[in-house]
């Protein structure tokens, strides 16, 4: 089951950063914040990962809260190719353990 | 080079038919997956093999066999299709205490 709420959609205009919410209010001490995207048709994708700390890579960078209720994904400077639809995922981090996928963000990047 | 790959692409076929989709990961990975989005595009896990052992499943039915040669192939066999049995099967795998999981393009099942 999902542990997760983030908004239904969102906007963004091209070259701006996106910023997109999530809730994880249950969170365990022990669970891990993902975030994949699913572009049309497309299996998902891996964008980013963390536990606590705030975490940068290439693509986007998350911001956990410090009490671990929420977090952000950031993309900061958002294309045309980054519109899709954004998966907020906890996660105990266990060899095999599965993803639960809730309903995401559709995020749109206007031209 | 096609890290996770599925086949086919498109898949239609009648009720009651028996079907499979192939799955292979040219990453080395130990860990690979089924899973399922339906029409309304919700995502679930369905199995969970790690090196070639059932580690999860997920309350699929018995018509659903997924069957691991080896570490690199996780086939999905379907037997008396049903209409709901309609979705798009994506195939991942991971490494072992890896964080992330590599999908592949999946296969869009149509049963008429």
């Amino acid at each position: 089951d999902a542990k997760t709420t983030q908004p239904p959609s969102m906007d963004c205009a091209e070259g701006r950063a996106a910023n997109l919410p999530c809730n994880h209010s249950t969170i365990s001490g022990n669970e891990y914040v993902y975030w994949y995207r699913q572009i049309h048709s497309q299996g998902p994708q891996y964008i980013i990962h963390g536990l606590k700390n705030n975490e940068t890579n290439e693509m986007a960078s998350l911001i956990i809260t410090e009490d671990r209720k929420s977090s952000t994904l950031i993309l900061p400077h958002a294309t045309l190719r980054d519109t899709a639809v954004y998966y907020c995922i906890v996660r105990v981090f266990l060899t095999g353990n599965q993803f639960y996928f809730g309903t995401g963000t559709s995020l749109t990047v206007i031209p | 080079d096609t890290a996770v790959s599925q086949t086919p692409k498109y898949l239609v076929t009648q009720m009651g038919n028996d079907k499979s989709i192939k799955c292979e990961q040219n990453l080395g990975h130990d860990t690979m997956y089924w899973y399922k989005q339906d029409s309304k595009k919700f995502l679930k896990i369905m199995f969970s093999y790690n090196n070639k052992e059932l580690i999860i499943n997920e309350t699929v039915p018995n018509r659903f066999s997924p069957k691991s040669p080896d570490k690199a192939h996780l086939n999905l066999h379907i037997n008396s299709l049903e209409l709901g049995d309609s979705a798009v099967y994506f195939c991942a795998s991971s490494p072992t205490g890896g964080n992330e999981q590599f999908f592949g393009p999946g296969t869009r099942l149509t049963v008429l």
